[in-house]
């Protein structure tokens, strides 16, 4: 199994422009999971799809992140305007029960 | 908040000797998970322990949970450099949604050829 695939690796964008990350999970996975890591916060849960169904976003910070799950083997998460701060690194991570499997992460920069 | 604290922040080792890294969590979970991030990766994870077990090996790792006092234990034994990375604990928690693991701020594990 390739395992959680993340893209891109790597993100460098201006501030206020749309920036789009996508994933695709473990085929047979039902639940997918987007995780934002920096230095100060640490690993912190956006949003997690059950089934394809947003389950709970209440770590979404802003109205300007927004997630999707079209169907069971891809997902995106869009930040629309980017700011600085939002610059992190963004795992996506799946799993069917425990544990969780987690992709590379994409590092964004929000310049 | 976060739900699983680790301890220490850091820890600096010498090849061959043990690491342990603790685990400090706020509420009841149905089981504790141990996961290893190397630098530029995600995480991968290592270990899981159940509510109900004390104690559980995995090579040479070994975790201890205690669930009156709400702590976790991660023992790597004869280290190698191969271990150098972040250690995070994870708990799942007993009430509200299911899957919603909670990561503590990781130690992390440098260990010296």
């Amino acid at each position: 199994d390739a395992g959680v695939i993340q893209s891109p690796r790597h993100e460098v964008t201006e501030m206020g422009q749309e920036v789009t990350l996508r994933c695709k999970p473990i085929s047979g996975h039902n639940s997918l999971f987007w995780y934002r890591q920096t230095m100060m916060r640490g690993l912190e849960l956006l949003i997690y799809f059950n089934n394809n169904v947003p389950i709970d976003d209440s770590g979404m910070p802003e109205d300007r992140f927004s997630a999707k799950m079209p169907n069971a083997s891809f997902s995106t998460l869009k930040i629309q305007p980017s700011e600085p701060r939002d610059s992190a690194v963004y795992f996506c991570a799946s799993s069917y029960g425990s544990p969780l499997h987690f992709g590379n992460g994409t590092r964004l920069t929000v310049t | 908040s976060q739900q699983g604290e680790e301890d220490p922040q850091a820890l600096s080792i010498q090849e061959g000797e043990n690491a342990t890294m603790n685990c400090s969590y706020k509420t009841s979970i149905n089981n504790l998970q141990w996961y290893r991030q190397n630098s530029g990766r995600g995480l991968v994870h290592l270990i899981l322990i159940r509510s109900n077990e004390r104690e559980k090996h995995s090579g040479r790792l070994r975790v201890t949970l205690d669930t009156s006092k709400k702590s976790s234990s991660l023992l790597i034994t004869a280290s190698r450099a191969a271990d150098t990375a972040s250690y995070f604990c994870a708990t799942d928690p007993l009430s509200g949604s299911a899957r919603q693991l909670t990561f503590g701020s990781g130690t992390q594990l440098t260990v010296l050829p």
